[in-house]
């Protein structure tokens, strides 16, 4: 059965750092999005991407970050300069149409020191 | 911005009893999911609800999308231990509505199955 991978599993790096979390969402799926999940909360969107532009973001989708999908099956968030708080969980999510179901890759554990 | 109370925040069972818990919102929502995650891992799609009144199945899991399309609750018979795990509930609504396509999540519930 397709799913999203993402990679790494886990990154800890230090503040003030870039980081760029990757994700292949499932093949034929066309939204893409990404969640955090900050240690024992609920699940909050960030983004959503479709046609090679952003959809929608929250508030905490600031000028630090960014996504991309540079070629046919790659999409990544990238923290410019991370800071502490931003230590999360982060998903990635997939979906086929406009009315369906997100699917979810199994996350990047991401620690900033 | 658009909230989803979820209840119970957890709950301590024994094995073969059933469980059941259920999300709330002021909002509308034209899809509830619910998901259940294991520690570390991604949330794993269980039931997907489209339609206002829907009840559906999936083995001993049931779920129903509240006629107000306020509401839905998911049901698991018969729990066994791998059933442990967080569950949470997501909703929808309909970009084709003027809605987001975001997820909205409610704040898990923590099952504990006792063997």
């Amino acid at each position: 059965e397709p799913e999203v991978t993402q990679t790494p599993s886990h990154q800890v790096t230090q503040m003030g750092q870039e980081v760029i979390l990757r994700c292949v969402p499932i093949s034929n799926h066309l939204y893409f999005y990404w969640y955090r999940q900050i240690l024992g909360q609920k699940v909050e969107f960030l983004v959503s991407f479709y046609n090679n532009e952003i959809s929608e973001k929250s508030e905490i989708f600031d000028d630090q970050f960014s996504v991309e999908r540079p070629d046919g099956s790659n999409f990544t968030l990238k923290i410019r300069s991370t800071k502490l708080e931003d230590s999360a969980m982060y998903f990635c999510a997939s979906r086929a149409r406009a009315i369906g179901t997100q699917y979810f890759g199994p996350g990047t554990r991401l620690l900033v020191l | 911005g658009q909230q989803l109370n979820q209840s119970p925040q957890s709950m301590f069972i024994q094995e073969g009893e059933d469980v059941s818990m259920n999300c709330t919102s002021s909002s509308i929502f034209n899809t509830w999911l619910w998901y259940k995650q294991d520690p570390g891992e991604g949330p794993v799609l269980l039931i997907a609800l489209y339609k206002a009144g829907e009840l559906t199945s999936n083995g001993r899991l049931t779920a129903q999308f509240g006629i107000t399309r306020k509401d839905s609750f998911l049901n698991i018979s018969a729990s066994i231990p791998s059933d442990v795990g967080i569950y949470f509930c997501a909703g929808q609504q309909a970009i084709t509505q003027g809605g987001s396509e975001k997820l909205v999540f409610g704040k898990g519930t923590k099952l504990t199955v006792n063997p």
